[in-house]
């Protein structure tokens, strides 16, 4: 009953470094997304991902890309890592964009820490 | 612009005390509203989806119920279990609209 797996759980970055978040999802879902969790604020869309094939800006966008790698993966990429994006990722998936009864499935999250 | 506002930040109840966690929005059109639970460490596990004014939902000691600018989630006689971060969001009507979410309320239960 995996549901949304990420990966990894912990990272520790240097800045300027790039990685990339894997995301996995075992639900048949259309649509998913990246969130980054902060103290004090409350979960901020980065990027998310309709359908296979189409990805769009959420609210938090600059310094991320993203790839719908197929309709079971959507990765998360730093491309040059600055200690503003210190924070958890979560992955997140939902049977459609938009709609009613369209619920979000959370994965367990991905603490990264840039120095 | 979506706004959520949850209250208080934090509550402390012992156990058995009922309580209430609050949610106040403003949105342009609702299309729902989510109740989500967050255990330290873990990612927001789904709990209710209200969509419409006088809506009620249970379950075990939760009841969610939803106004024209509020939401509730109401917990009755708590255990420590109970413990958590809960979330609030509402997704408003509109194409490919998105969640917005509060900043939660950390819930801790003592023996």
């Amino acid at each position: 009953n995996a549901g949304v797996t990420q990966t990894p759980k912990f990272q520790v970055l240097k800045t300027g470094q790039s990685m990339t978040l894997q995301c996995a999802q075992d639900m048949n879902h259309n649509s998913m997304y990246w969130y980054r969790q902060d103290p004090g604020m409350g979960l901020r869309l980065i990027y998310y991902s309709a359908s296979e094939g189409t990805t769009d800006k959420g609210e938090v966008p600059n310094g991320y890309n993203v790839s719908r790698l197929n309709k079971r993966e959507f990765s998360l990429r730093l491309e040059s890592a600055a200690p503003s994006q210190t924070s958890v990722y979560f992955c997140a998936s939902s049977e459609y964009p938009s709609g009613a009864g369209n619920t979000i499935y959370f994965g367990e999250g991905s603490w990264l820490t840039v120095v | 612009e979506d706004q959520v506002t949850q209250s208080p930040e934090a509550l402390r109840l012992q156990e058995g005390e009922s309580s209430s966690l609050n949610c106040s929005y403003t949105v342009s059109g609702l299309r729902g509203l989510f109740w989500y639970r967050q255990d330290p460490g873990k990612g927001p596990e789904f709990l209710f989806t209200l969509y419409s004014a006088g809506e009620e939902k249970e379950k075990e000691r939760l009841k969610a119920t939803l106004t024209k600018k509020e939401s509730f989630l109401h917990i009755t006689a708590p255990k420590p279990e109970d413990s958590a971060t809960y979330l609030c969001a509402v997704q408003a009507t509109g194409a490919n609209s998105k969640l917005t979410f509060g900043k939660g309320i950390t819930l801790s239960v003592r023996p």
